[in-house]
């Protein structure tokens, strides 16, 4: 079975790093993409990062860039996200993903990301 | 970076038919469906405009022209009640989801 098990919650303080981890298995690590979305407290899905372990290639979204690192470790089929300099907006339930790419004929396609994480969610505050 | 506009709210009755809209999709580009119930991770519901994944109830159809997709749920059901979202490739290998729209089942 396909699971992806994410790192226990976090309570940080403003202006610290949190580091969060997401551990793949049940299938081949490296043929899917894998992202970071998270959730603030009653609001909607925001997508952050994603990764391609095949080549450890990453992809930000541009709220996002210099305060998010994205890793994989193909050795343990995990990935890592760190987010820095946090503040209280950082609060939420963080959600890592798989999602397959395919070459269709000269075009990138992909299959939507079709298995998540738990969840882990980050609280903020002092 | 793309943004993607869904209403708010939808609701039917159950039986009824609901249909959801996500404008300002690029023309060339999927969009993918999301299903989340409360207290959950989301789903995919839908990928490349109106695949289904294997599980998902035919109840549950996508469609998409031009810079607008939409998603319709046909007999709603009472466990239907969720938040859907939808969701597209944008530049530079990133994604853009909409604001979600709660459907409730009256």
């Amino acid at each position: 079975q396909v699971h992806l098990v994410q790192s226990a919650a976090e309570v940080k303080k403003p202006g610290a790093s949190v580091q969060l981890s997401c551990k793949a298995s049940g299938y081949t690590f490296t043929n899917y993409f894998l992202h970071w979305v998270r959730q603030a407290p009653g609001q909607g899905l925001e997508w952050m990062a994603i990764v391609n372990p095949s080549d450890g290639s990453t992809s930000y979204a541009q709220k996002f860039q210099g305060r998010v690192t994205m890793t994989s470790d193909t050795s343990t089929s995990t990935i890592y996200m760190e987010l820095s300099s946090l503040r209280s907006e950082d609060t939420a339930v963080y959600y890592c993903a798989r999602e397959e790419r395919f070459l269709e004929w000269t075009t990138y396609r992909y299959n939507g990301m079709d298995v998540w994480g738990q969840g882990t969610t980050v609280t903020v505050s002092s | 970076q793309s943004v993607l506009t869904q209403p708010p709210s939808a609701s039917g009755t159950p039986g009824q038919r609901v249909t959801i809209t996500c404008s300002g999709t690029s023309a060339n580009i999927d969009v993918y469906w999301y299903q989340q119930l409360p207290g959950t991770a989301p789903k995919l519901l839908l990928f490349r405009n109106d695949q289904r994944p294997s599980g998902v109830p035919d109840r549950f159809s996508g469609s998409k022209s031009g810079t607008s997709a939409s998603l319709a749920i046909s007999g709603l059901r009472s466990e239907d009640e969720a938040d859907y979202y939808c969701a597209s490739w944008a530049d530079k290998l990133s994604v853009v989801f909409g604001g979600g729209t709660k459907v409730t089942v009256l």
